[in-house]
């Protein structure tokens, strides 16, 4: 079954705590999103990446690091330098331009 | 002014009702279209690309607008499983990420 998976689907984190959000497709897809969303807000880009190795920053990048070292998985690390971080965070991947992107059923994060 | 800019709403509609969407882009160089669908605290699908020609998926129906730069949904006949956020989501050339707008929340009332 083809698909973008991300894990885990709930985290909860302690103030001062970095944390690695999980997202793997097996879709072949190149280039691969990390979004943000709060309450009734819409998506706001993080990172992006269109091929393995190479990674560009989005509109919120501060406070967020990633990597690519493998085509079908792009995971996203939280770090203490995030301020606010509580939000609903969605990955997605695209195959290529112009085509429509794919999204992963999002990871829900909490600081507690 | 955003690059993509969409009416939030809420559109609090009969069902049955027709209702439209408008979104408009900035970016004359914008080069694909698409309507996703988004659930409450879910994540978002395709709803449909749009065309230069129009096209029609059952109830929906997305036109494009180059010269006025905008882009539309028509949903007729609304169903209560209709109620969600619709994004309008642009693509604009080269190397560049899809451009979400904020999305339409539309809630469909029995």
């Amino acid at each position: 079954d083809g698909g973008i998976t991300q894990s885990p689907k709930y985290l909860f984190r302690k103030e001062g705590q970095n944390v690695t959000l999980s997202c793997e497709q097996n879709l072949n897809h190149d280039a691969m999103y990390w979004y943000r969303q709060d309450p009734g807000q819409g998506l706001r880009l993080i990172y992006y990446s269109q091929i393995v190795n190479d990674f560009q920053k989005g509109d919120i990048a501060e406070g967020y690091s990633v990597s690519r070292e493998k085509k079908e998985s792009f995971p996203l690390t939280v770090t203490s330098a995030q301020k606010n971080p509580t939000a609903f965070y969605l990955c997605a991947s695209q195959v290529g331009h112009a085509t429509e992107a794919f999204f992963g059923q999002g990871t829900r994060l909490t600081v507690v | 002014r955003k690059e993509v800019e969409q009416d939030p709403g809420p559109f609090n509609v009969p069902e049955g009702a027709t209702v439209a969407f408008n979104c408009t882009y900035s970016n004359s160089a914008s080069q694909s279209f698409f309507w996703y669908r988004q659930d409450c605290r879910k994540e978002p699908k395709l709803l449909m690309s749009v065309y230069s020609s129009g096209n029609e998926d059952g109830r929906f129906t997305a036109q494009l607008n180059r010269a006025s730069q905008y882009i539309s949904l028509l949903i007729r006949d609304s169903k209560l499983s209709d109620s969600a956020t619709y994004l309008c989501v642009v693509y604009r050339s080269g190397n560049t990420p899809l451009v979400f707008g904020k999305g339409t929340r539309l809630s469909v009332i029995a």
